[in-house]
C-alpha cells in the first residue's frame, strides 16, 4: 500500500469554525508533512513530524495545530481561520529524513468564508 | 540559500514531441534532486529523482532527467508527450538531514496541443 489519504476532499467553513483536516498512511513511514498551496504556485511546507516529534514548524499562525496521535496519522486543527488560508492543503509521508522520497495525499480542498 | 527556478511558466507542445523542463538550482552542497507532477486539483506524484552515482535518471511514465552538475541543472525529458502528459511539473531540491525538507520551483504549466 503506498498511498496516502486525506480527509475531507472538500472542506467549506466560516472563519469561527473549528474543524480538522486528517490524513493516514499505512507505509511504515516515520516522517510526515503538512503543505500548504495555493493556486499557481508550488507547495509551501508548513510542519514536518518525524517519529511522532514535530521537528519544523515554518513560523504558521496559530489558528493552525498539527498533531500526530500515531505514526500512522497526522492531522491538522483549524481554529478561526481567514479568507486567505484557502488553499489546498497537502499531506506527505516518506520512509524517515535519509531516504527523501516523499509520497503526497491528494490533499484537501479548504475554503474559509 | 538553496533555491529553485524553472524559467518556464508555461509551455506548450504538440502530442508525439519530444518534450525539455527546464530546472536550476542553487546550493551549497551536493543536491537531492526531484521532479514531481501534479494534474488539477490533486496531490503530487514522483516521477524522478537522483540522489548520487549516473547522472542520467529514469522515472515513470517514460520520463528521464540529466543532472549536469557544471550547470547547476536538472532538466526534465520525454522523447514523445502524451495528451496526459499535460499538468504542471515541479522540479524541488531536498537536503537530508534528520527531518529533510523539499524547496520546490515555481512549476511549469505543461499544455498538449491534440
Amino acid at each position: 500500500d503506498t498511498e496516502v489519504t486525506q480527509t475531507p476532499k472538500h472542506l467549506v467553513m466560516g472563519m469561527t469554525n473549528k474543524k480538522s483536516l486528517k490524513c493516514e498512511q499505512h507505509m511504515g513511514h516515520r516522517a510526515m508533512y503538512w503543505y500548504k498551496q495555493k493556486a499557481k504556485k508550488p507547495p509551501e511546507l508548513m510542519f514536518v513530524y518525524s517519529y511522532e516529534k514535530l521537528s519544523i514548524n515554518e513560523s504558521v499562525p496559530s489558528r493552525f495545530s498539527p498533531e500526530c496521535p500515531n505514526s500512522s496519522l497526522l492531522n491538522l486543527h483549524l481554529h478561526a481561520l481567514q479568507p486567505e488560508d484557502s488553499a489546498l492543503y497537502l499531506c506527505a509521508s516518506s520512509q524517515d529524513g535519509r531516504e527523501g522520497r516523499s509520497y503526497f495525499g491528494p490533499g484537501t480542498r479548504l475554503t474559509v468564508t | 540559500a538553496q533555491s529553485v527556478t524553472q524559467p518556464d511558466i508555461h509551455i506548450t507542445v504538440s502530442e508525439g514531441a519530444s518534450l525539455e523542463l527546464r530546472c536550476n538550482y542553487s546550493y551549497g552542497a551536493t543536491p537531492y534532486l526531484f521532479w514531481y507532477v501534479q494534474s488539477p486539483g490533486q496531490g503530487l506524484q514522483l516521477l524522478l529523482k537522483y540522489f548520487s552515482g549516473d547522472t542520467l535518471v529514469q522515472g515513470i511514465k517514460g520520463f528521464e532527467a540529466e543532472f549536469k552538475r557544471s550547470q547547476s541543472s536538472f532538466n526534465l525529458r520525454k522523447p514523445s508527450v502524451h495528451w496526459s502528459d499535460a499538468a504542471e511539473y515541479f522540479c524541488a531540491v531536498g537536503r537530508m538531514d534528520s527531518s529533510y525538507k523539499l524547496i520546490f520551483g515555481s512549476g511549469t504549466r505543461l499544455l498538449v496541443r491534440p
